[in-house]
């Protein structure tokens, strides 16, 4: 049972433009969520988070945002560059518990 | 500063072998995690520690025993490997632990493949 899932396996954008990638979740209790970042043979990387008191947050070329209603969070990256290259991982936890639940993953490809 | 350290980065077994995954960090963190990435399965928490001498399951724990021997170090054993368990491991620590609204820090990872 998949509780973060992340419905696009792979997304493709030209470079400078928004990338926009998706997570959905089905359990009610989650209440904060973290976008991770990883590249081939290496761990993932921590690159943004956002509480459920929140329903936007900010950090740099890096925007989540949380739809609370719909179960849904997307992570925005403007303007997107090469060096973008990576698989997003959307993580989801439920306040009461140290457990982090991860999706599936998207892999973005930035090209020239 | 190392950050989270895995070991060993790459190990073949045949079925029914046993092994035990090491992982340290040296950043004084509270809770530490073990993950498994599968193409298409994304990362699956196996155990988790949320501080020295606790442990609890996660998603997908059976096949799996863990220690947490202190608070820097976080093994991970297969008592009897099975193909299924040919993955990537990743070990994770977090300073106060997510439900203080903390994030995990990721180890390189170990490829394990079981035949």
């Amino acid at each position: 049972d998949q509780q973060v899932k992340q419905n696009s396996p792979s997304l493709s954008v030209q470079e400078g433009r928004i990338s926009i990638l998706n997570c959905d979740y089905t359990n009610s209790m989650f209440d904060y969520f973290l976008w991770y970042k990883k590249y081939p043979a290496e761990g993932p990387t921590f690159l943004i988070s956002i509480s459920s008191i929140k329903d936007k947050n900010e950090d740099g070329r890096f925007t989540v945002f949380l739809n609370k209603s719909a179960k849904h969070l997307s992570l925005h990256i403007v303007p997107s560059q090469p060096g973008d290259s990576a698989v997003y991982f959307c993580a989801a936890s439920a306040g009461n518990t140290d457990k982090l639940i991860f999706g599936t993953g998207t892999r973005l490809q930035v090209f020239p | 500063n190392a950050g989270v350290t895995q070991t060993p980065k790459f190990q073949v077994l045949k079925t029914g072998q046993s092994m035990t995954l090491q992982c340290a960090q040296d950043m004084n963190h509270n809770s530490m995690y073990w993950y498994r990435q599968d193409p298409g399965m994304g990362l699956r928490l196996i155990y988790y520690s949320a501080s020295e001498g606790t442990t609890d399951k996660g998603e997908v724990p059976n096949g799996y025993n863990v220690s947490r021997l202190n608070k820097r170090e976080f093994s991970l054993r297969l008592e009897s490997a099975a193909p299924s368990q040919t993955s990537v491991y990743f070990c994770a620590s977090s300073e106060q632990g997510i439900f203080k609204y903390g994030e995990l820090f990721f180890g390189e990872g170990s490829r394990l493949t079981v035949l």
